[in-house]
């Protein structure tokens, strides 16, 4: 069974737009999650984080949201740029924070078009 | 630079041939990992280790074997390879292995390697 869902394969936005990016996750242990940003032909590179018992953070142009009630968790980017054009994975950690628990979801595709 | 080291990049091999591929990083960090990348799973976790000597399976760990002598080196062993191990390999690190307020949890991945078993 999946725990950390995200149900958009891709995303289609124009630049300058706001992207929203969403995950959703099963087990209420889970308490923090973070966001890896991945090129082709390279690695997954950390986005930004965010621990349980806050609701936002941000970063710059991105902005991650946590919803606990609903076991949702969104990423903002504002102002789109082509350049965000990636893959992008949510992932969480169980509770006692260990990076041995952390859980990938299977990704979205993000198109950020000129 | 720091990085997270990974060899081969490609690889093309048979069934049954075993087979390593290496990763090494450079900043003195304490956990490393193992994720294979399949289209429609995401990544999925391999094997982890948290610290020299001490190693422990993810949610894929059969068929691979690991080792962590040094803590900079942390390989992946296929002893048999077989065509369901055709993947996208990726080895990371962290400087620690708790995810705390305040400590991102960051993880830096390697570059990749892409495996093909015939």
């Amino acid at each position: 069974d999946q725990q950390v869902k995200q149900n958009s394969p891709s995303l289609s936005v124009q630049e300058g737009r706001i992207s929203i990016l969403n995950c959703d996750y099963t087990n209420s242990m889970f308490d923090y999650f973070l966001w890896y940003k991945k090129y082709p032909a390279e690695g997954p590179t950390f986005l930004i984080s965010i621990s349980s018992i806050k609701d936002k953070n941000e970063d710059g142009r991105f902005t991650v949201f946590l919803n606990k009630s609903a076991k949702h968790l969104s990423l903002h980017i504002v102002p789109s740029q082509p350049g965000d054009s990636a893959v992008y994975f949510c992932a969480a950690s169980l509770k006692g924070g260990s990076q041995g628990n952390l859980i990938f979801g299977k990704g979205t595709k993000l198109s950020v078009k000129p | 630079e720091a990085q997270v080291t990974q060899n081969p990049r490609y690889l093309i091999t048979v069934t049954g041939k075993k087979l390593t591929v290496t990763c090494s990083q450079n900043m003195n960090h304490e956990y490393m990992s193992w994720y294979r990348q399949d289209p429609g799973l995401g990544l999925r976790q391999i094997y982890y280790s948290m610290n020299v000597e001490v190693t422990d399976k993810g949610d894929v760990p059969e068929g691979y074997k690991v080792s962590r002598k040094e803590k900079r080196n942390f390989p992946l062993i296929l002893e048999s390879p077989s065509p369901n191990q055709t993947s996208l390999y990726f080895c990371a690190s962290s400087l620690s292995r708790l995810l705390r307020p305040g400590n991102t949890g960051e993880l830096f991945f390697g570059e990749g390697s892409r495996l093909t078993v015939l």
